[in-house]
């Protein structure tokens, strides 16, 4: 089984509704991270989290929300979805431990939404 | 503010044929580090390597190669004897150390295309 998933996988939708997508990880990590993904600009972060009680803003958190309901799940959801908010988004998970891969962060498969 | 620039938009070889990626990156920070990922077609992100700023010692993993440059300010990729499998997008990405956590700068990638 993936160490993070992410539902849905694809996700068509009408501007103005209200969308989430959820994040679970097996991996044990404390911190979570959600990304959005458009054509030539690599990844953005939109939020992250580095313990249940810790939600912080990206670099492009308008028009976004998450939610941490345990260690091992993060929502992120678009309050109303607008056409601008079609991307791919990524969840990611890290381990602020001691190992030698610390803080190196592993990505979930990726929900492709559209805003009609 | 950190930024990435991986110049190369697209890149087409010829299987068998080396290809080097190019990453160029800016931080104020004296400790970083540099990571690359894979994005195959399928979508999903694959963590390739990891390297902190204080190691400048280059890395081989097969037909994989990493030259980092502190001095220049680089950490290029090299895959060797390219295969067909190796066509994907290619993100280089920095993260600041903090205290607080790091968070991921990725470049705009580079699409590798690899004929047979």
């Amino acid at each position: 089984d993936a160490d993070v998933t992410q539902t849905p996988r694809n996700r068509i939708t009408k501007t103005g509704k209200r969308i989430m997508l959820e994040c679970s990880q097996t991996k044990g990590h404390d911190r979570m991270y959600w990304y959005r993904q458009d054509p030539g600009l690599g990844l953005r972060l939109i939020y992250y989290s580095f313990d249940v009680k810790d939600i912080n803003k990206g670099e492009i958190s308008d028009g976004y929300s998450v939610s941490r309901q345990a260690q091992a799940k993060f929502s992120l959801s678009l309050e109303s979805a607008i056409p601008n908010q079609t991307a791919l988004y990524f969840c990611a998970t890290s381990d602020p431990g001691t190992s030698e891969n610390t803080d190196t962060q592993y990505f979930g498969p990726g929900t492709r939404l559209t805003v009609l | 503010a950190q930024k990435v620039t991986q110049a190369q938009t697209e890149i087409s070889v010829v299987e068998k044929e080396d290809v080097t990626l190019d990453c160029v990156y800016e931080t104020r920070d004296t400790t970083y580090y540099l990571f690359w990922y894979k994005q195959p077609p399928s979508g999903e992100l694959v963590f390739l390597i990891r390297r902190n700023s204080f190691d400048e010692q280059n890395e081989i993993s097969g037909r994989y190669s990493w030259n980092f440059q502190k001095s220049t300010s680089s950490f290029n990729f090299t895959i060797t004897a390219s295969q067909v499998v190796d066509s994907a997008v290619y993100f280089c990405a920095l993260s600041e150390y903090k205290a607080a956590g790091n968070k991921l700068t990725f470049g705009g990638g580079t699409r590798v295309l690899v004929k047979p």
